[in-house]
């Protein structure tokens, strides 16, 4: 049983680039949700998507946006990039009937803005 | 901000017990405390997680208070392998489904 996969393993961009991270959710699993690890800091929270739908979000600027399939995989996009944006990107997987559900992490993608 | 306070880092002998505490004062009924850790630069990787009784699993056992104010994730036989940072974290499934997550506890496992 594959786990949460996310590409690419790494990844470097010049300011004012956009770029686009994946994520494939572990086999079952329905809701994707997106972190932000600065170096040194524990992970931020970016969204949520459910049923292909934004369901929550985390006090991040517009210039990130994600999307979620039909096959419940994802995707999120940060456009204009800044230095700042340079950090460990998290993709983390759950199955959500009513609640109760464990968030399981991708390896995650690290981007470097330069 | 995170709802949990841990120390910033702990030292541990090969073969002993690991006992990492958090602290959780104004935690709510329905959340769950969770732990997590993370090995340099990888994801992190889910551990246990508890409402109010204590839970044991192959990884991990937790230990929760029966205020629910504080726990203590317990390594029975730490390895080299465990050094890490271990995460505690307050969880609202219902409401808001995101996990806030503090510093961590840097824990050296020592040979």
């Amino acid at each position: 049983d594959a786990g949460v996969t996310q590409s690419p393993t790494h990844l470097i961009k010049t300011r004012g680039q956009q770029v686009t991270l994946r994520c494939s959710p572990k086999s079952g699993h329905d809701t994707v949700s997106w972190y932000q690890q600065a170096l040194g800091q524990g992970p931020q929270f970016i969204f949520q998507y459910y049923e292909e739908e934004e369901r929550q979000r985390g006090n991040f600027p517009d210039r990130f946006s994600g999307h979620q399939f039909p096959n419940y995989s994802s995707e999120l996009n940060v456009n204009a990039l800044l230095l700042g944006d340079s950090a460990l990107y998290l993709c983390a997987s759950s199955f959500n009937p009513s609640g109760g559900d464990t968030q399981y992490f991708g390896p995650g993608t690290r981007l470097t803005v330069l | 901000d995170a709802k949990t306070t841990q120390p910033p880092s702990m030292d541990c002998a090969e073969g002993r017990a690991a006992n990492l505490p958090c602290n959780h004062s104004t935690i709510s009924g329905n959340e769950y405390v969770y732990w997590y850790r993370q090995i340099h630069s990888q994801g992190p990787q889910y551990i246990i997680h508890g409402l109010k009784n204590n839970e044991t699993n192959e990884m991990a056992s937790l230990i929760i208070t029966e205020d629910r104010k504080s726990s203590t994730l317990i390594l029975p036989h730490a390895t080299l392998r465990d050094t890490a940072v271990y995460y505690c974290i307050v969880y609202n499934a219902g409401n808001n489904r995101k996990l806030i997550w503090g510093l961590g506890t840097s824990l050296a496992v020592n040979p």
